[in-house]
């Protein structure tokens, strides 16, 4: 089975641009999850896609958004870039069930690693 | 206020030897745990787990002991390899979360096992 794979892998853009990052989950995965990791604060969880419906969200300001499409494909981006925004952005997936197990079945693409100049 | 403690940013440990990484949480709501291990330029990558009806789990060279009472969980791995080198990440979680949704991650400690 092919991996989550994320798009692009290296973004360099400027302050007040806006960006989009791409997530294609593991083949039968419904779930996909955003994270961001920085230095600082090691990884926060941004929101998660279940079915195309945002099923939960952490505490990120309204300049990040989501979607995910019918075949489990999901999108995050950033609009009005600011430097700290630069971070390595993780995708994960899952088939999406509940439970503590639910957690295991949770895998991670490589990250798309932003810059912000 | 951070919920998962990783207070050892790094470790350095001789091949062969025990690896121990702790981590500390503060929520009791939390009664699921995992540990990730991270290598550079790739995703985490699921290693054990543990809820919290147990004190012990082990798989293979790694075993996950958690002391609910300290609010503390443990890494042990042994003996440890060269190829074990990466950041490793404890999360946590309440069981009756959603993948991916309730998971507080620790900010990672960076073990490196020498030859």
């Amino acid at each position: 089975k092919a991996g989550v794979t994320q798009t692009p892998r290296y973004l360099i853009k400027t302050r007040g641009q806006q960006v989009t990052l791409s997530c294609s989950p593991i083949s039968g995965h419904r779930s996909v999850s955003w994270y961001q990791q920085t230095p600082g604060q090691g990884l926060q969880f941004l929101f998660e896609y279940f079915s195309e419906t945002q099923r939960n969200k952490g505490n990120f300001p309204g300049r990040f958004s989501g979607r995910q499409f019918s075949n489990s494909r999901s999108e995050m981006n950033v609009s009005t870039l600011e430097l700290g925004d630069s971070a390595l952005y993780l995708c994960a997936s899952s088939p999406g069930g509940l439970g503590g197990s639910a957690y295991n079945e949770q895998f991670f693409g490589p990250g798309t690693r932003l810059t912000v100049l | 206020d951070q919920q998962v403690k990783q207070n050892s940013p790094s470790l350095s440990v001789q091949e062969g030897r025990i690896s121990i990484l702790n981590c500390d949480y503060t929520n009791s709501m939390f009664d699921y745990f995992l540990w990730y291990k991270k290598y550079p330029a790739e995703g985490p990558t699921f290693l054990i787990s543990i809820s919290s009806i147990k004190d012990k789990n082990e798989d293979g060279r790694f075993t996950v002991f958690l002391n609910k009472s300290a609010k503390h969980l443990s890494l042990h791995i042994v003996p440890s390899q060269p190829g074990d080198s990466a950041v490793y990440f404890c999360a946590a979680g309440p069981t009756l979360g959603q993948a991916g949704t309730a998971l507080i991650f620790g900010k990672g400690t960076t073990l490196s096992v020498s030859s």
